[in-house]
């Protein structure tokens, strides 16, 4: 198996809500990364998680908590989002850079999510 | 801070036609990726860069890097319509975390 799968494929939702993204890969895969993308942009890096960990944290709002339950899933819990945050959003993963010569990442198809 | 600039950010180019595009990045790194996006889709990865000097081909593209002077390019041989796509390089900084570059977008016209 070697794709990253992400759900749902499109989620709106209201300030007021919470809701949680979720990402599976089954490549054995021990870093798993979260972006956001805004239209014509490039991804945006918001957390990193190494060996179930969490690594790299860029500073992103509080509404959004990451969680790595185990290696192979990965989710984003959202909560009291406000417009802008309305994007597209993608899990990656990868070997790991320091198990591996390269650390090429492999991404998942996107949630799209509208906040109204 | 790495700073990752491609260029053209747009590109329009006819059928038949060849083109490159650049990737600049202001720090050392001897490993870059290339990623092609659809509108609406996610990423897909076209081509792993490793060394100085490197240089991958496959069907019409072929990406080269030149780290001492922290080039890479992508070169497009003969356009076709199916390359219409914005085109991201990507530099791996080590840590598990990539700088990615601004994007190409890409229109090829029959």
């Amino acid at each position: 198996d070697t794709e990253v799968t992400q759900t749902p494929k499109h989620l709106v939702m209201g300030m007021t809500n919470k809701k949680s993204l979720k990402c599976e890969q089954h490549m054995g895969h021990r870093a798993m990364y979260w972006y956001k993308q805004k239209a014509k942009k490039p991804p945006e890096l918001m957390f990193v998680y190494s060996y179930e960990k969490l690594s790299i944290n860029e500073s992103v709002p509080s509404r959004f908590s990451p969680e790595c339950p185990n290696s192979s899933l990965l989710n984003l819990h959202l909560h009291a989002l406000q417009p802008e945050d309305s994007a597209l959003y993608l899990c990656a993963s990868s070997q790991h850079s320091g198990g591996a010569p390269y650390n090429e990442q492999f991404f998942g198809p996107g949630t799209r999510l509208t906040v109204l | 801070e790495l700073k990752v600039e491609q260029n053209p950010l747009f590109l329009s180019m006819q059928e038949g036609k060849n083109y490159t595009i650049y990737c600049n990045y202001s720090t050392t790194s001897d490993r870059l990726y290339w990623y092609r996006q659809d509108p609406g889709k996610s990423l897909e990865s076209l081509f792993v860069l490793l060394s100085n000097g490197a240089v991958k081909q496959e069907g019409r593209l072929m990406a080269s890097l030149d780290t001492k002077a922290r080039l890479s390019t992508l070169h497009i041989t003969a356009a076709v319509h199916d390359l219409s796509a914005t085109y991201f390089c990507a530099v791996d900084m080590g840590g598990n975390q990539f700088y990615f570059g601004t994007g190409t977008s890409l229109t090829v016209i029959p």
